[in-house]
């Protein structure tokens, strides 16, 4: 069974960085792309980024408006997903959740999700 | 950036009736688009793919359709664990969501 396990949310005031990490297990982590998207607090799903395999050069690629300030990295040997938010803003908080790739684009299996807010 | 808008923002039914959703793209995204359910408290599921292929373990109640900018989402008759919100999603440029539709008990 697929499992996700996202931790490292909190508390971090404006400016501040944040580092997510994402635990998988149940399926081979190395042969498959990972995602983060994000979502305020009663508000819609929002996609930041994923990273692709090695096989196919390890590309990152990230929504635009985040880009520059998020970077996602992948550890094979963990079977860990990371996403690293620096120059935290207000409208950064929400919960953060990691999910599979499925067919190159879109959404398989997600994690319960972890609380980021960004607050002074 | 593709814009995704779903139709309507809520839709208030009674269980055992038809709900049918909207999904329209700003342009083109062929059939490189996704449904996901999303229940409170908890992260977003797949349900639909290349706007008609079920996910695993989807109920055949559960029917995608459409291509190019209009899609439809289409749950025959409601049960009571269908109500919930349902955002759609296309992979076609990047990757972007609709704002979702919320499918409530009336």
């Amino acid at each position: 069974e697929v499992q996700l396990v996202e931790s490292g949310g909190g508390l971090v005031k404006p400016g501040g960085s944040l580092r997510l990490s994402c635990a998988a297990s149940g399926f081979t982590f190395s042969n498959v792309w990972m995602n983060w998207v994000r979502q305020a607090p009663g508000k819609g799903l929002e996609w930041v980024g994923r990273i692709k395999t090695k096989d196919v050069g390890g590309t990152k690629d990230y929504a635009a408006p985040l880009r520059g300030r998020f970077t996602i990295s992948r550890d094979d040997s963990k079977s860990t997903v990371f996403l690293q938010m620096n120059s935290l803003q207000t409208e950064d908080t929400g919960v953060y959740y990691c999910s599979t790739d499925y067919f190159a684009g879109f959404l398989g299996s997600w994690g319960q999700g972890t609380l980021v807010t960004v607050s002074s | 950036e593709i814009v995704l808008t779903q139709s309507p923002a809520t839709l208030s039914l009674s269980p055992g009736e038809r709900a049918t959703l909207s999904c329209r793209a700003s342009q083109s995204v062929s059939s490189y688009l996704a449904w996901y359910q999303q229940k409170p408290g908890q992260a977003p599921s797949l349900l639909i793919y290349d706007a008609s292929k079920r996910a695993t373990g989807i109920p055949a109640r559960f029917s995608g359709s459409g291509s190019g900018t209009d899609f439809t989402l289409t749950i025959s008759s409601l049960e009571p664990e269908d109500f919930a919100v349902y955002y759609c999603q296309q992979r076609s440029n990047s990757l972007t969501f609709g704002g979702g539709t919320k499918v409530e008990i009336k």
